[in-house]
């Protein structure tokens, strides 16, 4: 299989850890982005990579997130000191340069990593 | 970004064509108009894009009105497997970013 992968995919912890999440884009792919949805609502972005450099990041990550994509392939996320406001699914999506994609840039999106903090 | 306006749910019975409506009246002249779907316990997916003119593809049509302000997302003959939310996403040439709303939640009647 040769889509996005993302692991794990469901984690549960308690309010005051830390916890990562590892995303494993398209091999071709340069651009990665997290997204993080809750129930009920579409998906909200959160940061973005063009290989390794971190381009764009949406208020909502707020000091306690951080994101890395260290050699430009897979990336990890990372909550610390977790809140029950946390609670949400992660969603990783990769996509081709937008000079090799029309200039859309599909998106293709991973399952989801699925973050319950008690 | 623009904002857009979908219905929450909507229902069809299998095998006949759904059209799915979509406002997007602030929408600027050089955003085009993408549609993703999520498919339960999936993430999303792309189904199609356009920019003035009616697209077709394997997997669905796409309508857009003449001003440009509301769009329709058609599927020629639904499957159960069709089965999910619909999202419609005006996107700036060259904007990284999707915007997700709401959607609309498509239920497929056997």
């Amino acid at each position: 299989d040769t889509g996005v992968s993302q692991n794990p995919r469901h984690k549960i912890t308690k309010r005051g850890q830390n916890v990562t999440f590892r995303c494993d884009p398209i091999s071709e792919h340069n651009r990665l982005y997290w997204y993080r949805q809750t129930l009920g609502q579409g998906p909200e972005f959160l940061t973005y990579f063009q290989n390794e450099a971190q381009l764009e990041k949406s208020r909502l990550l707020s000091d306690r997130f951080s994101a890395e994509r260290p050699k430009g392939s897979f990336s990890t996320l990372e909550i610390q000191r977790t809140e029950q406001g946390d609670s949400a699914m992660y969603l990783c999506a990769s996509s081709l340069p937008l000079r090799l994609a029309g200039g859309i840039g599909e998106q293709f999106f991973g399952p989801g990593t699925r973050l319950t903090v008690l | 970004d623009a904002k857009t306006t979908q219905p929450n749910s909507m229902e069809s019975n299998e095998e006949e064509p759904v059209h799915l409506p979509c406002n997007h009246s602030t929408i600027s002249g050089t955003d085009y108009i993408h549609w993703y779907r999520q498919l339960p316990s999936q993430g999303p997916e792309y189904v199609i894009h356009g920019l003035t003119s009616n697209v077709n593809n394997r997997m669905a049509s796409l309508a857009i009105a003449e001003d440009r302000k509301s769009s329709t997302l058609i599927l020629h003959r639904a499957t159960l497997r069709d089965a999910a939310v619909y999202y419609c996403i005006p996107r700036n040439f060259g904007n990284e970013k999707l915007t997700f709303g709401t959607g609309t939640r498509l239920t497929i009647i056997p």
